[in-house]
């Protein structure tokens, strides 16, 4: 079994668009995380969140959001695509334990925005 | 805040060299140290990991030790093969947050 799974693997999507990348973990970890990872493998949080608190990098643009149905899914919501958001998202897991633990990272969605 | 420094790549390598990966760190209190393994098309996995002063991490013929004195965790192997071409993350894990903080990646390469 996937311990962490993000959907799609690849997205190809015009500029203007709204989209979402789907990521579950059945690892029953309390945190799970977004990354962003540019063309020169530079990993950047974009969010993390646990079921107390929501944390958000503030450069990050409002038009990205993370949507938390329940405790083993965090979606990435992106709103108005630009070309600049062409990277690879990874989403992550880790047991909220103080940061000792290490990080489940899934197979990454590469987005192309054209 | 916390924060990671390793050596900018890429590193090339002929098969069976000697490999170092230099790996710094800034953190209060006292950290997790990790090194992340990425390979090409693939999501990140954990290579080693070390939790306290004098810890050695090792797997795969890898090897890192947790060094306060000098806040360093570096990567070494003694003979890197083909297979082991990929880039290589240092990171730290922290009491003051739950958020793991990178280093920007090392890419290595090792030609036959």
């Amino acid at each position: 079994d996937t311990a962490v799974s993000q959907t799609p693997k690849y997205l190809v999507t015009q500029m203007g668009n709204d989209k979402s990348i789907k990521c579950e973990q059945n690892l029953g970890h309390d945190t799970m995380y977004w990354y962003k990872q540019d063309s020169k493998k530079f990993l950047k949080i974009m969010f993390s969140y646990n079921n107390k608190e929501l944390i958000i990098n503030e450069t990050v643009p409002n038009r990205f959001s993370p949507k938390s149905p329940d405790k083993a899914h965090l979606n990435l919501h992106i709103n108005s695509l630009e070309l600049g958001d062409s990277a690879v998202y990874f989403c992550a897991s880790s047991q909220d334990d103080g940061g000792g633990t290490e990080a489940f990272f899934g197979q990454g969605t590469r987005l192309t925005v054209v | 805040g916390d924060s990671v420094t390793q050596m900018e790549g890429p590193v090339t390598l002929s098969e069976e060299a000697f490999l170092t990966i230099n790996c710094t760190y800034t953190a209060t209190g006292y950290p997790s140290l990790f090194w992340y393994v990425q390979y090409p098309g693939e999501g990140l996995q954990l290579l080693l990991k070390a939790t306290k002063a004098d810890d050695k991490g090792s797997n795969k013929g890898f090897e890192a030790t947790y060094r306060k004195e000098t806040t360093s965790f570096h990567l070494e192997k003694g003979s890197v093969q083909v297979s082991d071409s990929a880039v290589y993350f240092c990171a730290l894990g922290s009491g003051g947050s739950y958020i793991p903080t990178f280093g920007r990646g090392t890419s290595l390469i090792v030609h036959p």
